[in-house]
């Protein structure tokens, strides 16, 4: 089985603060590992993935995530916030090996305080 | 591209009341997936359709739901007799591979049901 959990399910900090949103992943085979993030009223959409290839992976909107295979984490950063960072971000985990379904966590809720 | 598209984005029904939920894939997309989104369970995986034929229905949560992809362009998500609990945000997603789930998920904007 496969699960991710996220640490905090809101997190707050003020613009031009570093972004810092924990994810750490269960599998029992080598993952691969999402990052969504979900505007007010919106669908989720990609931000960022690994596939097994570079361990730091870089995605849009200036994010980035390193997987730690030794943590069993996939942690989201962004050097500066800015307001328009406001949403809800989900950590996601699926494997290889035919069709294996993305486990999504529970969220967590970022707030930018001007 | 429009996106996926779902309609409507807003339904207000009536406990017992038949309700339909209905998505459009991004063109080229060979997977289709519906999803379940509430504040105590999160995101869930209803069901999931490859080159229209489900795959996998482990999360449809009892014979009152339905889904069906007649063809590539279409899918609906059926609830029969809906229920209070069924009140949720349902997004369907569509992506552009078979069964590798490296793809990316392109979410719709989800349909926010409320049942009375």
């Amino acid at each position: 089985a496969q699960s991710v959990t996220q640490l905090g399910s809101h997190v707050s900090v003020s613009e031009g603060a570093l972004v810092l949103l924990r994810c750490n992943y269960s599998s029992s085979v080598p993952p691969y590992l999402f990052w969504y993030v979900q505007y007010p009223n919106q669908g989720l959409q990609l931000l960022l993935k690994y596939t097994s290839a570079a361990t730091l992976v870089k995605g849009i909107n200036g994010f980035e995530a390193e997987f730690k295979k030794s943590e069993t984490s996939f942690h989201l950063t962004k050097p500066s916030a800015h307001m328009s960072d406001a949403a809800e971000y989900f950590c996601a985990v699926s494997h290889s090996g035919g069709y294996q379904k993305v486990t999504f966590g529970t969220g967590t809720k970022l707030q930018v305080i001007p | 591209d429009a996106g996926v598209i779902q309609s409507p984005r807003h339904e207000v029904t009536e406990m017992g009341q038949e309700v339909t939920l209905r998505c459009k894939p991004i063109s080229g997309h060979n997977s289709l997936f519906w999803y379940r989104q509430t504040m105590m369970r999160g995101l869930e995986l209803l069901i999931y359709f490859n080159n229209n034929v489900p795959i996998d229905d482990s999360g449809m949560p009892e014979d009152r739901f339905s889904a069906k992809m007649p063809n590539a362009s279409f899918s609906t998500l059926k609830i029969q007799p809906s229920e209070p609990r069924d009140s949720a945000v349902y997004f369907c997603a569509s992506s552009p591979g078979t069964s590798d789930t490296r793809d990316t998920q392109y979410f719709g904007p989800g349909t926010r049901l409320t049942v009375l």
